[in-house]
């Protein structure tokens, strides 16, 4: 298993403001993953972030809405940019052990924007 | 498109029942298949995992997979009401370490 802190656990935030959450993982792992859950909705892949490269956004997502850092092998974080009521969700970090392993969640960041 | 598919539920048992939870999937090279259980305002926490056809058991709790059918399900003996959260299945895609998600069933089970 991984021991994932994500923080904030929640905010309201005003639009048109950024919001960064951090994710800290207790071991190192090569790829963290993103994703949003809007209320009542599954989950949804924004972006994988690989340590010494540009992360990879998936179709409907991008780097300026949504950029990414990944410093080191056991942090990272996600901005989410300039926004408005619709960026309302949870955002959770993830990672997993390699190919085809389970993946693990932090306690994810209820943010609403007003 | 990846796509994985879940009843839409919502699914209502009584306690002591068994729930059945079901999933098909689009990607024929998936290889990993996962059943997360979320609880209201919780993330995703995994229940079970199975890579290769047939059953896997783990206490209440038993997967199926059957990759020819590209179906996976999740059935729960003996549901208790502390049961009742989202149940989501997760298919790797294949080819990579992403993981694609179902909409998930909402599983109520009543005392």
């Amino acid at each position: 298993s991984a021991v994932i802190s994500q923080k904030p656990s929640r905010d309201i935030c005003q639009r048109g403001t950024s919001l960064t959450i951090q994710c800290q993982v207790d071991s190192q792992v090569t790829m963290m993953f993103w994703y949003r859950q809007q209320p009542g909705q599954s989950l949804t892949l924004i972006a994988t972030a690989n340590q010494g490269s540009e992360a990879t956004y998936e179709s409907g997502f991008v780097i300026d809405k949504f950029p990414i850092s990944r410093p080191n092998l056991t942090f990272s974080t996600l901005t989410v940019s300039n926004m408005s009521p619709e960026d309302s969700s949870i955002y959770l970090c993830s990672v997993n052990r390699g190919y085809g392993a389970e993946a693990f969640f932090g306690q994810g960041t209820r943010l609403t924007v007003v | 498109q990846k796509e994985v598919e879940q009843n839409s539920g919502p699914l209502s048992v009584p306690e002591g029942a068994i729930a059945s939870l079901n999933c098909t999937y689009s990607d024929r090279g998936s290889q990993s298949f996962f059943w997360y259980r979320q609880y209201s305002g919780k993330s995703p926490e995994l229940i079970m995992f199975i890579y290769s056809n047939g059953d896997k058991e783990d206490g209440r709790f038993t997967a199926q997979l059957n990759k020819a059918s590209q179906y996976v399900s999740l059935l729960i003996r003996d549901s208790q009401p502390s049961d009742s959260a989202t149940y989501l299945c997760a298919v790797n895609q294949g080819g990579s370490e992403k993981l694609v998600f179902g909409k998930g069933t909402k599983l109520t089970v009543n005392p």
